[in-house]
């Protein structure tokens, strides 16, 4: 399974745009990429998912160029309500196992 | 439509005590899985179900641990002996078939267990 690295922490303002990166070197053809959200008390709740260039959702983008070693979340405009632990992975496709890594906590600031 | 729903949302038992936690998922989804989170770590794969079979149960830390689904719907997971290093936050999530689309899993809100 490949392996994923993203920052620990980031904070952000209120209306910003975020871009969270997070590298996998050694993702594989059949592997997508994929983004969960969690908010403190709950369960993890799932964003965006792509295999290569774009994809956009009512949420987010996901960005993910042509070599597909890294892929970058993007949050438009952000609001405290985003402050939450985000979360990429790299799920092979048919796996029903999701392997979370430590994720990126996010701060927004007023 | 309603989400996966676990109880209780908090158990403390005492250790050595047995504990069975439950999960409702989403109605018509054939795939049930549970997950374990501990106080500041990511999320632990524990066990998965398709329908009522559980073809991967390589997540379960321990022959203390047990799980099983009944109907292709509830599941429960059956904690034996429990140990303080068994707290934590019991997640269970659901999904339409786990070919293709496990990555949209949808998770519950977690039972909160403490082992005192």
């Amino acid at each position: 399974l490949a392996k994923t690295t993203q920052p620990i922490s980031m904070d952000s303002y209120e209306g910003q745009e975020v871009n969270i990166t997070c590298s996998h070197n050694n993702i594989a053809t059949n592997d997508y990429i994929t983004w969960y959200q969690q908010f403190p008390s709950q369960g993890p709740r799932f964003i965006i998912q792509g295999y290569k260039t774009k994809v956009t959702n009512e949420v987010a983008s996901l960005f993910i160029p042509a070599d597909r070693k890294s892929s970058t979340l993007s949050l438009p405009r952000v609001s405290l309500s985003d402050t939450a632990v985000y979360y990429c992975l790299v799920v092979k496709d048919s796996s029903y196992k999701l392997i979370f890594g430590s994720g990126t906590r996010l701060l927004v600031r007023p | 439509g309603a989400g996966v729903s676990q109880s209780p949302s908090n158990k403390v038992t005492e250790k050595g005590k047995d504990v069975e936690l439950r999960c409702d998922p989403i109605s018509g989804h054939t795939a049930l899985y549970w997950y374990r989170q501990s106080l500041g770590q990511g999320l632990e794969f524990l066990i998965y179900f398709q329908g009522n079979s559980a073809p991967d149960k390589s997540g379960l830390p321990s022959d203390r641990f047990s799980a099983e689904r009944t109907g292709g719907s509830v599941s429960t997971l059956t904690i034996q002996r429990t140990q303080q290093e068994d707290s934590a936050v019991y997640l269970c999530a659901s999904s339409l078939d786990p070919r293709g689309l496990s990555y949209e899993q949808y998770f519950g809100p977690g039972t909160r267990l403490t082992v005192t």
